[in-house]
């Protein structure tokens, strides 16, 4: 089934280390995004990449950081420079105009 | 002023009921528009598009009025596998880029047996 994989599904980690999220998806999709989601708050956007080797920031890419080296992939480092790193984190891919399709998440919680 | 906003809800209502919930949005530049579903603790699944010309799904009905600025979903014969928060998107950018997506925060339906 064509779908986007997001691992791990909880991920706990110490304040101050680096973490990085995987987002993987075979449905040859050009455009991927990365967003975080808050309680009380919608969905914010973090990094999004349009084509391979590509990225732009978001409204919030303060302290993190992505890749877009091959086009399934897109993972996001979540770096000791962000403040409120604990948050359910959300990838995405979409095709050019057309709705974005999620992954089912991480959870990160940073102690 | 929060660029898209809704009523966090809940809405609670019995089996079978109709509900409706309105999305207001600030930017009248926007140009497209929809509703997604995320069930506690998931994914948003995309629900439908909002065509200006308004647009039905079974039992889901969107509407959109520029002029007001806003966006409505109605439910009809609310089912218990309904419930869940339903968010309003709305698409800022040119071309259908897909970057410039705004979210509301979500209205909680909860369907009563």
């Amino acid at each position: 089934d064509g779908g986007i994989t997001q691992s791990p599904k909880y991920l706990f980690r110490k304040e101050g280390q680096n973490v990085t999220l995987s987002c993987e998806q075979n449905l040859n999709h050009d455009a991927m995004y990365w967003y975080r989601q808050d309680p009380g708050q919608g969905l914010r956007l973090i990094y999004y990449s349009q084509i391979v080797n590509d990225f732009q920031k978001g409204d919030i890419a303060e302290g993190y950081s992505v890749s877009r080296e091959k086009k399934e992939s897109f993972p996001l480092t979540v770096t000791s420079a962000q403040k409120n790193p604990t948050a359910f984190y959300l990838c995405a891919s979409s095709i050019t105009n057309s709705p974005l399709h999620f992954g089912n998440g991480t959870r990160l919680t940073v102690t | 002023r929060k660029e898209v906003e809704q009523d966090p809800g809940p809405f609670n209502v019995p089996e079978g009921a109709t509900v409706a919930f309105n999305c207001t949005y600030s930017n009248s530049a926007s140009q497209s528009f929809f509703w997604y579903r995320q069930d506690c603790r998931k994914e948003p699944k995309l629900l439908m598009s909002v065509y200006s010309s308004g647009n039905e799904d079974g039992r889901f009905t969107a509407q959109l009025n520029r002029a007001s600025q806003y966006i409505s979903l109605l439910i009809r014969d609310s089912k218990l596998s309904d419930s869940a928060t339903y968010l309003c998107v709305v698409n800022r950018g040119y071309g259908g880029a897909t970057n410039k997506l705004i979210f509301g925060t979500g209205t909680l339906l909860a369907v009563q047996p």
